[in-house]
């Protein structure tokens, strides 16, 4: 495919399962956090962000949670469909309000 | 409304050359951000303009390069290729205003191979 795709760590459930994703960030800086889905052949999708200032934000089957005390933020998706199948990337804007930092990413497999 | 465009979608160069990747982002979008991702690093920024200028630059060598029309689309330059500049270059755009943080709208990227 064309995300990053051979070192990414991985999570497998199976379908119907709740899915979380962890992620760690490096600067306490940071005014807001994003997670990206990235599907083999596309460039990374908008999932949902979450402000600085919040330690929880609800999406449609996704929950971010945000725990600034030690930098860590994580991607929760409900009843995981074989369509989630992705990576995920974190990413944190900078102060300047634009530039993004990603992390490594985490590659989910749904399984039938 | 179109999404982000990107040419050419796959492109393979041999090592010294030189290499010009576009960029058209989604219309009325003013800012232009370039990304590469690798397997090794994971997605790191290149660069960002705005208006035609460049307004914020990642931690690569000056091989790599970029402008901005005043249509905005953008384009990024790489010169003297070599094999580690194999990788998925990503664009972005966003609807930028001042002060405020802007979803960033990426495009389907360009992978280029370095042989």
């Amino acid at each position: 495919g064309e995300s990053v795709g051979l070192h990414l760590p991985t999570l497998s459930v199976q379908e119907g399962d709740n899915s979380i994703i962890n992620c760690a960030y490096s600067n306490s800086a940071s005014d807001y956090f994003i997670w990206y889905k990235q599907e083999s052949g596309k460039g990374p999708q908008f999932i949902i962000d979450i402000r600085s200032n919040m330690d929880k934000r609800q999406g449609q089957r996704v929950t971010v949670l945000l725990n600034k005390t030690v930098k860590h933020l994580s991607l929760q998706i409900a009843a995981t469909q074989p369509g989630d199948s992705a990576v995920y990337f974190c990413a944190e804007i900078n102060n300047a309000g634009n530039m993004l930092t990603f992390g490594g990413g985490t590659r989910l497999m749904v399984k039938p | 409304k179109a999404g982000v465009t990107q040419t050419p979608r796959y492109l393979i160069k041999t090592r010294g050359q030189q290499v010009t990747l576009s960029c058209s982002p989604i219309s009325g979008h003013r800012s232009v951000s370039w990304y590469q991702q690798t397997p090794g690093q994971g997605l790191q920024f290149l660069f960002e303009y705005f208006s035609e200028t460049q307004r914020n630059k990642g931690n690569f060598p000056g091989r790599f390069s970029g402008r901005q029309f005043s249509n905005s689309r953008s384009e990024m330059n790489v010169s003297t290729l070599e094999l580690g500049d194999s990788a998925l270059y990503l664009c972005a755009s966003s609807d930028l205003r001042a002060g405020s943080y802007n979803e960033q709208f990426f495009g389907p990227g360009t992978r280029l191979t370095v042989l």
